[in-house]
């Protein structure tokens, strides 16, 4: 069945980088993109970008440009999300969710557990 | 700040129907699809409905959805204990070069 398995939980210091990772199975890994959504505790959800696992082309939402960065390696199936200088409102729930077809329109079907991110001095 | 807009609560007695609304714009709900989306506490989001008012496999019939202009709704109907959760609704978003929005969210209580 498709699954999507992610790291595990980290802690952080402010400043510091965190890379999650989500290793996908029971479907073509490049046959979909995938999407990042975050949510802070007590929080809704927030969509963070996606990554096209074929191309590895990625479109980041406004407001993580320049701190968010999305890789995959399709020798694994695995994409990758690092978040850098990290904030304590980083702290968070961070999901991968595949897209249910080839483009970033395509809704999110299949969802991660979740990878919880705390950052605290 | 959310870019749909959804009550932050809601709340219903067993059997009774309840209804969550998602106010959006032109640029997403107005031209897009809506999704809706359950959380129960602790776990990822699980797809409930799809292009405004499709059920994936294995979703009870007593939820449906709905949509006019730049709102949607979502209504449970015969209400269970189960249903207790959040419910997030979601669309693409045409501006920006495209990119998906979030509804805060609606914590459903069961009385």
């Amino acid at each position: 069945q498709v699954q999507l398995v992610q790291s595990g939980a980290e802690v952080k210091k402010p400043g510091a980088s965190v890379k999650v990772s989500c290793k996908a199975s029971g479907y073509t890994f490049t046959g979909y993109y995938m999407h990042w959504v975050r949510q802070a505790p007590g929080q809704g959800l927030e969509w963070m970008g996606w990554i096209n696992p074929n191309s590895g082309g990625t479109n980041y939402a406004q407001k993580f440009q320049g701190r968010v960065t999305m890789t995959r390696d399709t020798s694994i199936s695995t994409a990758y999300m690092e978040l850098s200088r990290l904030r304590s409102d980083d702290t968070a729930v961070y999901y991968c969710a595949r897209a249910t077809a080839y483009g970033p329109a395509y809704y999110m079907d299949v969802w991660g557990k979740g990878t919880t991110v705390t950052v605290s001095s | 700040q959310s870019v749909l807009t959804q009550p932050p609560s809601a709340s219903g007695t067993p059997g009774q129907r309840v209804t969550i609304s998602c106010s959006g714009s032109s640029s997403n709900i107005g031209s897009n699809y809506v999704y809706w989306y359950q959380q129960l506490p602790g776990t990822a989001p699980k797809l409930l409905i799809y292009r405004n008012n499709q059920r994936p496999s294995g979703v009870p019939d007593r939820f449906s959805g709905s949509k006019s202009g730049t709102s949607a709704s979502l209504a449970i109907s015969g209400l269970r204990s189960e249903d207790e959760a959040d419910y997030y609704c979601a669309a693409w978003d045409d501006s920006l070069s495209g990119h998906w929005v979030f509804g805060g969210g609606t914590k459903l209580t069961v009385l």
